[in-house]
């Protein structure tokens, strides 16, 4: 079975800090995305990597950058945390293309104070 | 408008009920649909995967997509306190995939 590891569950961070969301699989994935989920508003896309090293903006990556070192994990930063970007974060990782069924993570609720 | 959309709930529905979720979408190209189910504090995971149009059953659990109308429903029968949960849609498009907001159920005891 797929896991998909986020490294917080939660995290309460001041405006301004730099902040990093790990996130971790175990199945050789070779896609991985980050999300972001909010109330009405759904799951959105920031980032997605098809490769090591490869990344692709999403919808919603202003603010946002990631790192793809290894295979297996995948990095979400947030340069200067603001109080708009306090939310629920889920990592995903897919075996296929980027409209591929997502394994995701339980995710990590940040609160930017 | 949006690529899906769903009514968000909440829905409470007693022990036992047929309960359906549904979403409608706009885009045509949409290959393929995905429910998740997602429980509080935690990630959604692959609950149904159908590409066409008809029906995909899998336990108490039907998937329904009907293209000519662009609308996706998800049917559980005998419903349990355990399929508590938000539900979300998902279609497919090309190099994407579009979810809905996301349904919120309670399943009465």
């Amino acid at each position: 079975d797929v896991k998909v590891t986020q490294s917080s569950r939660y995290l309460v961070k001041r405006t301004g800090e730099k902040v990093f969301l790990e996130c971790v699989q175990d199945m050789d994935h070779e896609n991985m995305f980050w999300y972001r989920q909010d109330p009405g508003l759904g799951l959105r896309l920031i980032y997605f990597s098809y490769d090591v090293k490869m990344k692709e903006k999403g919808d919603i990556p202003e603010g946002y950058s990631v790192s793809r070192e290894k295979k297996e994990r995948f990095s979400l930063i947030l340069e200067s945390a603001s109080t708009n970007q306090t939310s629920m974060y889920l990592c995903a990782s897919s075996l296929g293309p980027r409209n591929s069924p997502l394994h995701f993570g339980n995710g990590t609720r940040l609160t930017v104070t | 408008q949006k690529e899906v959309e769903q009514d968000p709930g909440p829905l409470s529905v007693p022990e036992g009920a047929i309960v359906s979720l549904n979403c409608t979408y706009s885009n045509s190209a949409f290959q393929y649909f995905m429910w998740y189910r997602q429980y509080s504090r935690k990630g959604p995971e692959l609950l149904m995967y159908t590409y066409s149009s008809g029906n995909k059953e899998d336990g108490r659990f039907t998937a329904q997509v009907d293209k000519s109308s662009k609308y996706i429903s998800l049917f559980i029968r005998d419903s349990q306190p355990s399929d508590s949960a938000t539900y979300l849609c998902a279609g497919a498009g090309a190099n994407n995939l579009f979810f809905g907001t996301g349904t919120r159920l309670t399943v009465i005891p």
